[in-house]
């Protein structure tokens, strides 16, 4: 089974760019799940898909984030304008709808502004 | 809002020992606790998955427990062996199905 996909794995971009990120997660798996891990902590929640809607989008600054999940498959995650507190790794998980579930992540892109 | 904290933040151990790493919540309404390993600049493996409802689940050396009316799960790993170093990270699905996880345990087995 393929696993969850995402590109690019490593980025460097300077303050005020922009920048996108792609993922392709488990084919059949309904909810799609973008974090944010600063180094040395925990991933954080930026925003939750099920299917092509938003469940869960509080902890996403909107004011530079912005997310979509066209045809409820893949999703791209962009910063416009980037800052240097969003260098950290971006995460993609997938899983099937329902409590028993497992989530799978894919590699993550490693985000670096300067 | 649901707070996941992980004890020890680091732990070092000559190979062979066995180890526990420990997760605690404070919300009792989950679904599930899922147990993972991150590797340095990779993404998360999964390593066990614990249903609300079971007490534990086991995979090779790995052993985890969720006691989830106190708000508590143990990653125990028997004989560490020096592939074993890596962060752990505990994860709990809320009811809404979004994961909230905690810090991580950085562990290093020492040869």
């Amino acid at each position: 089974e393929a696993g969850v996909a995402q590109s690019p794995r490593y980025k460097i971009i300077e303050k005020r760019q922009s920048v996108a990120f792609w993922c392709n997660p488990i084919s059949g798996h309904a909810t799609l799940y973008w974090y944010q891990q600063i180094l040395g902590q925990g991933p954080k929640l930026l925003i939750q898909f099920q299917n092509n809607g938003v469940v869960d989008d509080s902890q996403l600054p909107k004011d530079r984030f912005s997310a979509e999940r066209l045809k409820g498959v893949d999703s791209t995650l962009k910063i416009q304008p980037a800052k240097l507190e969003d260098s950290a790794v971006y995460l993609c998980a997938s899983s099937f709808t329902g409590r028993d579930t497992e989530a799978f992540f894919g590699q993550g892109t490693r985000l670096t502004v300067v | 809002k649901q707070e996941v904290t992980q004890i020890p933040a680091a732990l070092s151990v000559p190979e062979g020992e066995n180890l526990v790493l420990n997760c605690s919540f404070t919300d009792s309404a989950i679904y599930n606790l899922q147990w993972f390993r991150q590797d340095p600049g990779k993404g998360l493996t999964s390593l066990l998955l614990i249903q609300s409802s079971q007490r534990e689940q086991t995979s090779g050396r790995l052993n985890a427990s969720l006691d989830k009316s106190s708000g508590r799960s143990t990653l125990y790993i028997a004989a560490s062996q020096p592939g074993d170093s890596a962060t752990y990270l505990c994860a709990v699905r809320g009811t809404g199905n979004q994961f909230y996880f905690g810090t991580g345990t950085s562990l290093t087995v020492i040869p």
